[in-house]
């Protein structure tokens, strides 16, 4: 079972430009999100979507855009990437409705020079 | 806006001894749910143990069991009989009722030590 696939592994950029990292879960999920991990700042959430269509802000949304391009698959576009923006990035999956296990994917490393 | 604190950024324990985890976190919600998350090196997230708000008996999977403390919102983790796999990242998380969102705490890095 692949789970949650997030692609890429690792990427750099320049500041300025732009990139999307794409994640993708096989489980018939209806809600995901995305989250950055920062040095001691555990996980914050980015955007989410609680179902196919619908797309909401999470605690730090700005300099971000999300796609939920259908059930399956979950979109985060940097369109003018900030070193500020450097951090690992996760997605996750869930059934949805408080309380569910989420699934993760195994994170994109997105450093930005 | 709901908080999760995790006062503890770094902690160790010899191998085969036990180790508590603190979490405390603030809410006004009677309806929630908290979790336990492990982040070992391989950065995957794996979920340790969950918590149901409205059940007062503890939550316990194997080594792994939790100390939920309701009035004082405490949710701490205890892990007995230590092994070196156990050494990672340890994510407190805090879902309201009625909400997909998941909030965490900072970390807690743990050391096992053989």
């Amino acid at each position: 079972n692949a789970g949650v696939t997030q692609t890429p592994k690792f990427q750099v950029l320049k500041t300025g430009q732009s990139m999307t990292l794409q994640c993708a879960q096989d489980m018939n999920h209806n809600s995901m999100y995305w989250y950055r991990q920062d040095p001691g700042m555990g996980l914050r959430l980015i955007y989410y979507s609680a179902s196919e269509g619908t797309t909401d802000k999470g605690e730090v949304p700005n300099g971000y855009n999300v796609s939920r391009l259908n059930k399956r698959e979950f979109s985060l576009r940097l369109e003018s990437a900030a070193p500020s923006q450097t951090s690992v990035y996760f997605c996750a999956s869930n059934w949805g409705g408080a309380g569910t296990e989420a699934f993760f994917g195994q994170g994109t490393r997105l450093t930005v020079v | 806006a709901q908080t999760v604190t995790q006062s503890q950024p770094e902690m160790s324990v010899q191998e085969a001894e036990t180790v508590t985890l603190s979490c405390t976190y603030d809410t006004s919600e009677s309806d929630y749910y908290l979790f336990w998350y492990k982040q070992p090196p391989s950065r995957q997230m794996i979920l340790v143990i969950r918590q149901e708000a409205y059940k007062q008996q503890n939550a316990t999977e194997n080594r792994f069991s939790v100390n939920f403390q309701k009035a004082a919102k405490s949710f701490s983790l205890k892990i007995s009989d230590s092994q070196l796999g156990d050494a990672a990242m340890y994510f407190c998380a805090y879902s309201q009722g009625g909400s997909e969102k998941l909030v965490f705490g900072k970390g807690t890095k743990l050391t096992v030590n053989p």
